[in-house]
């Protein structure tokens, strides 16, 4: 089955430092990508997405791009603020297949001033 | 834009009760789910919808009841509250495979 599969957090880093998240995956079919955010206290809200492979997806400084050939999604951005601080899923969803999308296990991030 | 919407946002209940959670969408969207979020534990997959009249279960189903009378509503019933059910819980719903799915706010739930 479809499984997705993300880096173990907590991250914490200082503020204006380079972020990495890393997010792989397998599917069957051709699947869409997905980077959701979730706030303390809210629900999840997309980040950014990708449909097709070499696709970057990009939204407040983040940006991530379909590697199809590592199978991976990760999510970078250059210079981090205590605002971003969340935790954050990786995900896909395949189209004309099932339904069901495929989370990660969510990665928290934490920044310091 | 309303999107997903949520009620009730807290709720305390009592080892025994039972409860309904109401998850309303305005995107008619066909698919729509109910997640539970737990600490370290990621989002769980409850039960889901494909359209109205058709409901499935997901990954931890049992304890929960759903039904899908219309497009826009999915609400998922808890039939005996046990602290188990603990959590906070998110409905979801999207267009279907390869689409954003959009969340509600959350409402969360705690069995004492």
């Amino acid at each position: 089955g479809d499984s997705v599969t993300q880096m173990e957090g907590p991250v914490t880093l200082s503020e204006e430092a380079f972020l990495t998240i890393n997010c792989t995956y397998t599917a069957t079919g051709y699947p869409s990508l997905f980077w959701y955010v979730q706030y303390p206290g809210e629900g999840l809200q997309l980040l950014l997405k990708a449909t097709k492979a070499d696709d970057k997806g990009s939204n407040k400084g983040f940006e991530a791009t379909y590697r199809k050939e590592t199978t991976s999604f990760h999510l970078e951005k250059g210079s981090v603020q205590v605002s971003d601080s969340a935790v954050y899923f990786c995900a896909l969803s395949v189209s004309g297949g099932s339904y069901i999308p495929t989370f990660g296990r969510g990665t928290s991030l934490i920044v310091h001033p | 834009n309303a999107g997903v919407t949520q009620t009730p946002k807290f709720q305390v209940l009592k080892t025994g009760q039972s409860m309904t959670l109401q998850c309303a969408q305005d995107m008619n969207h066909e698919y729509m789910s109910w997640y539970r979020q737990d600490p370290g534990m990621g989002l769980r997959l409850i039960h889901y919808s494909v359209g109205a009249g058709i409901t499935d279960q997901g990954e931890v189903p049992n304890g929960y009841n759903v039904s899908r009378s219309t497009t826009e509503d999915f609400p998922l019933r808890l039939l005996s509250a046990a602290p188990s059910q603990t959590s906070v819980y998110f409905c979801a719903s999207s267009g279907g495979g390869g689409n954003t799915i959009y969340f509600g706010e959350g409402s969360w739930l705690t069995v004492v």
